[in-house]
Order: structure tokens, then C-alpha cells, then sequence
């Protein structure tokens, strides 16, 4: 089946890092994507990783794909606050549809 | 990065009215767009897929004569919630996708959502 499953709230302190975490099941994906949403926003693609990487980074964030696990994170060094947002996790098993998660919240401590 | 609009961004209607919803890609052709309806703390449920020039194809449990989808060309889709009722009240969410040559390239961008509430 298709499904995505990721944890739904983190909170972290300004300046540390946080990481959200994802599985999902159709090993299939070609694509695994990260979405943030804003309050009362729309999606705005984050990054991305193709299935036949490792790890992608862009900036501040740290793509990490473990394919065996299904297993697939998302790292944001120096955490602002702005980067508080619902983040969602998905995949992309064909080519029609991709699969989102439940989004995490991620919550700033000062 | 590519744009995509919605139009309205709020809309409050009625019991029994129609509302229009629509969706446009600014700086591409797209020749299939998605929308996506969620509710609150959930995530997105992909109610249709659209291709420019044909029929929609709606997901199970999705009704099609509820909810009318229009691709009417490459840089408009449109959503219409016929004889709306409270329990449609939601946020709606469309996506393009481009139309990269490599498929598996092509990417979906989302606009900024349309939160109908029906009084």
C-alpha cells in the first residue's frame, strides 16, 4: 500500500538543529519530496531527492535517504524562526500521484 | 521557482450556492494539475487529477458531480464545489505540473490555497 508516516510535532531551540523524520512504503518512489507550509499557506517545495541518492544538501538543509529502510529525513542546521512551519514529507510512487504525510509541526523554543 | 495562483484566497458562501475556484500557472504550461483538499491538522487527499483537454480523474470517494474539474487550457484549471454545504467547508489546494521532457523530472508546484467556509 501506499502510505507516509512521520512524527507530528517537534519542537527545537533557535540555533540548534532539527530533524524530522519519515518512512514510507512503496519502495517504488522515484521521488521523495519535502514541503513546508506556513500558516494559512500553500505547499512551497523545499527539496528533493532522487531514489538512487544517498543524501542532498542544500544550504541549511540536509536531505538523508536510507532506501532499505524506507527511511528518509530532513535536516535544518541553525534553526530560525522562521523555519517554523508544517512540514510535510512525501513520495511519489507514480507519476500521477504523490502521497503525503501527516506534516510535522515544528515549534521554535527562544 | 514557478508560480502557481488561486483565485479567491477566502471565499464565504452560502448553503446552496456554487463556488468557483480557480487555479492558473503564471510562468509555465502545465499540462496536468492536481487538487488537493485538507482539513484541519490532517494532510492533503488528492481528490482529482486533471489533463488539459480531457476528463478528470477523480479519486475513490470523491464525487465528480459535486465537484466539477475544468482544464480548460495549459495555465487554467478549475474547481467548482456545486450546492456546497458546511461539510465541504475546507482548504483547497491545486498543483501544476510541468511539462519537463524527462517524466520523472517533472515537478509539482502548489498554490497558495483557497479556504472556502459555507455558512
Amino acid at each position: 500500500g501506499e502510505d507516509v508516516e512521520q512524527s507530528l510535532f517537534l519542537s527545537v531551540r533557535e540555533g540548534d538543529s532539527s530533524v524530522i523524520n519519515c518512512t514510507y512504503t512503496d519502495s517504488s518512489s522515484t521521488y521523495l519530496y519535502w514541503y513546508k507550509q506556513e500558516p494559512g499557506a500553500g505547499l512551497q517545495l523545499l527539496t528533493y531527492i532522487f531514489s538512487n541518492m544517498d543524501m542532498k544538501q542544500d544550504q541549511r538543509l540536509t536531505v538523508l535517504l536510507n532506501k532499505k529502510d524506507k527511511h528518509l529525513s530532513l535536516r535544518i542546521a541553525d534553526t530560525q524562526t522562521g523555519d517554523s512551519a508544517i512540514y510535510f514529507c512525501a513520495e511519489r510512487p507514480r507519476d500521477d500521484k504523490i502521497i503525503f504525510g501527516k506534516g510535522t509541526r515544528l515549534h521554535i523554543l527562544p | 521557482g514557478a508560480v502557481v495562483s488561486q483565485h479567491p484566497s477566502r471565499v464565504i458562501c452560502k448553503s446552496g450556492t456554487s463556488v468557483k475556484i480557480e487555479c492558473r500557472s503564471l510562468d509555465f504550461q502545465a499540462t496536468t494539475m492536481f487538487w488537493y483538499r485538507q482539513f484541519p491538522k490532517k494532510s492533503l487527499m488528492l481528490m482529482a487529477t486533471s489533463n488539459e483537454g480531457s476528463k478528470a480523474t477523480y479519486e475513490q470517494g470523491v464525487e465528480k458531480d459535486k465537484f466539477l474539474i475544468n482544464h480548460a487550457s495549459l495555465t487554467l484549471s478549475t474547481l467548482t464545489v456545486t450546492s456546497a454545504h458546511p461539510e465541504d467547508s475546507s482548504f483547497y489546494i491545486c498543483s501544476a505540473r510541468d511539462r519537463g521532457i524527462v517524466q520523472e523530472h517533472r515537478t509539482q508546484y502548489f498554490g497558495p490555497g483557497t479556504r472556502l467556509t459555507v455558512l
